[in-house]
C-alpha cells in the first residue's frame, strides 16, 4: 500500500516560488505505473486539481488555469515528486495535498501541508 | 464557481436517508466521464468514498452508494449516523477543460 507525505516551507513570500515535495513509501516508485498528483484546498473552500506526472513515461498534465506557473517533477531515486508554483500571491494560500490517481479517482492522499503566502 | 454543482448543505436525523446531487454538464459527467465521491472529516485529508460512479473501496460501509443519470451524479447515505457528519465532494474529468474537476462540497449534518 502506497503512503504519501508532503513536506516543504509553511510560509512563502508574495511573488516568490512555492516548492513542495511528496515522499512515497510503502511501495516502490519504480514498480507499477502511477499518476502522482497535486491538489490544493484554500481554508474553508473546495478542492482544486493542480496537475500530475505519470511514472511510466514522465508525461505531465497541468490544470490549464495554473499551467503558466506550475512545474511538477519526479525523482525516482529519492522516491519523491515535487511541485513548484511561481509568482505566488495570497490566493495561493492553501493546504496542499499529494495523491495517487486510479480509475480517474484520487484513491490515496497525503495528510496535506499548509502553505501561507505572506510577507 | 465550480464546474460541478452541489448543494452547500444537507441534513437528516439519525437513521434517515440523505442524498447529495452533483450536477455537471456534457463535457464531464454527461460525456460519460465517471463520477467519484470523497468524504472529508474536519482537519483531515479527503477519503475516497465512491469511485467509478457506484463502486465502494474496501472498508467503506454499504450505507454509502452512488449513481449517475444524464449529467448528474448522486451520493446516498442510508442509516445516517453521527460519524457521517463531514464534507462530501464529487469529482470527475472534464473533457473540455482537459482536467479533473471537483464540486464545491456539501456539508452533511446529523440532527
Amino acid at each position: 500500500q502506497v503512503q504519501l507525505q508532503e513536506s516543504g516551507p509553511g510560509l512563502v513570500k508574495p511573488s516568490q516560488t512555492l516548492s513542495l515535495t511528496c515522499t512515497v513509501s510503502g511501495d516502490s516508485i519504480n514498480s507499477g505505473s502511477y499518476y502522482y498528483n497535486w491538489i490544493r484546498q484554500p481554508a474553508g473552500k473546495g478542492l482544486e486539481w493542480i496537475g500530475h506526472i505519470y511514472t511510466t513515461d514522465g508525461d505531465i498534465t497541468y490544470n490549464p488555469s495554473l499551467k503558466s506557473r506550475v512545474t511538477i517533477s519526479l525523482d525516482m531515486s529519492k522516491k519523491q515528486f515535487s511541485l513548484k508554483l511561481s509568482s505566488v500571491t495570497a490566493a495561493d494560500t492553501a493546504v496542499y495535498y499529494c495523491a495517487t490517481l486510479k480509475y480517474d479517482a484520487f484513491d490515496i492522499w497525503g495528510q496535506g501541508t499548509v502553505v501561507t503566502v505572506s510577507s | 464557481q465550480s464546474v460541478l454543482t452541489q448543494p452547500p448543505s444537507v441534513s437528516g436525523a439519525p437513521g434517515q436517508r440523505v442524498t447529495i446531487t452533483c450536477t455537471g454538464s456534457s463535457s464531464n459527467i454527461g460525456a460519460g466521464n465517471e463520477a467519484h465521491w470523497y468524504q472529508q472529516l474536519p482537519g483531515t485529508a479527503p477519503k475516497l468514498l465512491i469511485y467509478s460512479n457506484n463502486n465502494r473501496p474496501s472498508g467503506v460501509p454499504d450505507r454509502f452508494s452512488g449513481s449517475t443519470s444524464g449529467t448528474s451524479a448522486s451520493l446516498a447515505i442510508t442509516g445516517l449516523q453521527a460519524l457521517d457528519e463531514a464534507d462530501y465532494y464529487c469529482q470527475s474529468y472534464d473533457s473540455s477543460l482537459r482536467g479533473y474537476v471537483f464540486g464545491a462540497g456539501t456539508k452533511v449534518s446529523v440532527l
